[in-house]
């Protein structure tokens, strides 16, 4: 079965740009997460989504920040402007809720370098 | 406040070393998940384990076994015989599913340096 998918792997990108990260769950799964990872911060949740609703973006660091999931087999997190203390690595998780089931499964994260 | 404290920033064996890594979390639920992720130099976030409140029994898969006690509030993690492929950095995290919120608090992680 295919895990939780994210891209690109990779972005390098120059001060000011949009940057769009995409993820696209598991199947079946109804709940999914961004999440930010630095050095300095360790792993933050930025938002999450239950039933492609946002839930709690409350950890979303600014309006430069954004993030949408139009169905439940895709979702974006879009930063515009960037800038450089953005880069980090950006994960999304998914998850199925309730019971035994009920575990956050990462994707392998897409590694944001602005310049 | 829930909480969950890895208080081990860092710790290095020797191949072949039994290693024990600690989390010790603080809910007011009765009701809760606790869980171990890895990520391993490639960047990963690897679910290894979760287990739920209701149950102490603990767990043992290979060389990794899980120790959960409700009244000391901890679920350490025990690698035996570490190998140089356990090098990695492992996270403890917490759920509390009878809040209402969907998130998981995560510890700061312990990095795992196994040498050859």
């Amino acid at each position: 079965d295919a895990g939780v998918i994210q891209s690109p792997r990779h972005e390098v990108t120059e001060m000011g740009q949009e940057v769009t990260l995409r993820c696209k769950p598991i199947s079946g799964h109804n709940s999914l997460f961004w999440y930010r990872q630095t050095m300095m911060r360790g792993l933050e949740l930025l938002i999450y989504f239950n039933n492609n609703v946002p839930i709690d973006d409350s950890g979303m660091p600014e309006d430069r920040f954004s993030a949408k999931m139009p169905n439940a087999s895709f979702s974006t997190l879009k930063i515009q402007p960037s800038e450089p203390r953005d880069s980090a690595v950006y994960f999304c998780a998914s998850r199925v809720a309730g019971g035994i089931t009920d575990t956050q499964y990462f994707g392998p994260g897409t590694r944001l370098t602005v310049l | 406040a829930q909480k969950v404290t890895q208080a081990q920033t860092e710790i290095s064996v020797v191949e072949k070393e039994d290693v024990t890594l600690d989390c010790v979390y603080e809910t007011r639920d009765t009701t809760y998940y606790l869980f171990w992720y890895k990520q391993p130099p490639s960047g990963e976030l690897v679910f290894l384990i979760r287990r739920n409140s209701f149950d102490e029994q603990n767990e043992i898969s290979g060389r990794y076994s899980w120790n959960f006690q409700k009244s000391t509030s901890s679920f350490n993690f025990t690698i035996t015989a570490s190998q140089v492929v356990d090098s990695a950095v492992y996270f403890c995290a917490l759920s509390e599913p009878d809040s209402g919120t969907y998130k998981y608090i995560f510890g700061t992680g312990t990095r795992l340096k196994v040498l050859a």
